[in-house]
């Protein structure tokens, strides 16, 4: 089973407020990645880190989301400025090889 | 934009009956093939992945590759109520994985 922990597993806020929800992935897995995935079960990748170091990321995350993974902390998402469009559940994955373990997710509503 | 389309959108089998599920890339750069599974309020967790033509086998789970037609599927024999679940197909481009548009799968009892 899973042992990537993702809080808060519900958040809700209001358009332009912040959302910052964090991850712990599996211990000595070197690759973290931040999923979107919409209400219509459709996943978005969103950006993904090797030892805290950005790998990739889309343009959306440029913009209003950003994130970080130090060592010895979660790795956090935040949007900075909700929008009605960012409700969804937000998963976190971390790799050992090339099998992803993904968290439970952080559902995230934005009225 | 590359696609990952898988087929049907859901489907419904009877307990013991066997579930084919289908996806097709149209990325020809991906490396291997990998099936999820997700139940409702989890994350999705992976059942197997493959990367070689033809078949493999883990238990009641048996996926299939054809790496001309970029085509997989995943044949679940003796289905089970504890299947129900949607199910995922990812490609995996080395770089990182795009995930499928989903199957539905109900095993009614």
């Amino acid at each position: 089973n899973s042992k990537v922990i993702q809080t808060p597993r519900y958040l809700v806020k209001g358009q332009g407020q912040k959302a910052k929800m964090r991850c712990i992935p599996e211990k000595g897995h070197p690759v973290v990645f931040w999923y979107q995935q919409n209400k219509n079960n459709e996943f978005k990748f969103l950006i993904n880190f090797q030892n805290q170091e950005v790998l990739q990321q889309i343009d959306m995350t440029e913009k209003r989301f950003s994130a970080e993974c130090p060592s010895n902390s979660p790795c956090s998402l935040e949007i900075q400025s909700s929008e009605a469009g960012d409700s969804a559940l937000y998963l976190c994955a971390s790799n050992l090889g090339d099998e992803q373990y993904f968290g439970p997710g952080t559902r995230l509503t934005v009225l | 934009q590359q696609k990952v389309q898988q087929s049907p959108e859901s489907l419904s089998v009877p307990e013991g009956g066997m579930a084919s599920l289908n996806c097709t890339s149209s990325d020809r750069n991906f490396q291997y093939f990998w099936w999820y599974r997700q139940h409702s309020g989890e994350g999705p967790k992976a059942l197997m992945s493959i990367f070689s033509d033809g078949d493999k086998k883990e238990g009641r789970f048996t996926a299939h590759l054809n790496k001309a037609s970029l085509h997989v599927s995943l044949h679940i024999r003796d289905s089970q109520p504890s299947d129900s679940a949607l199910y995922f197909c990812a490609a995996n481009s080395g770089t990182y994985q795009r995930f499928g548009t989903g199957t539905k799968l109900q095993v009614v009892p």
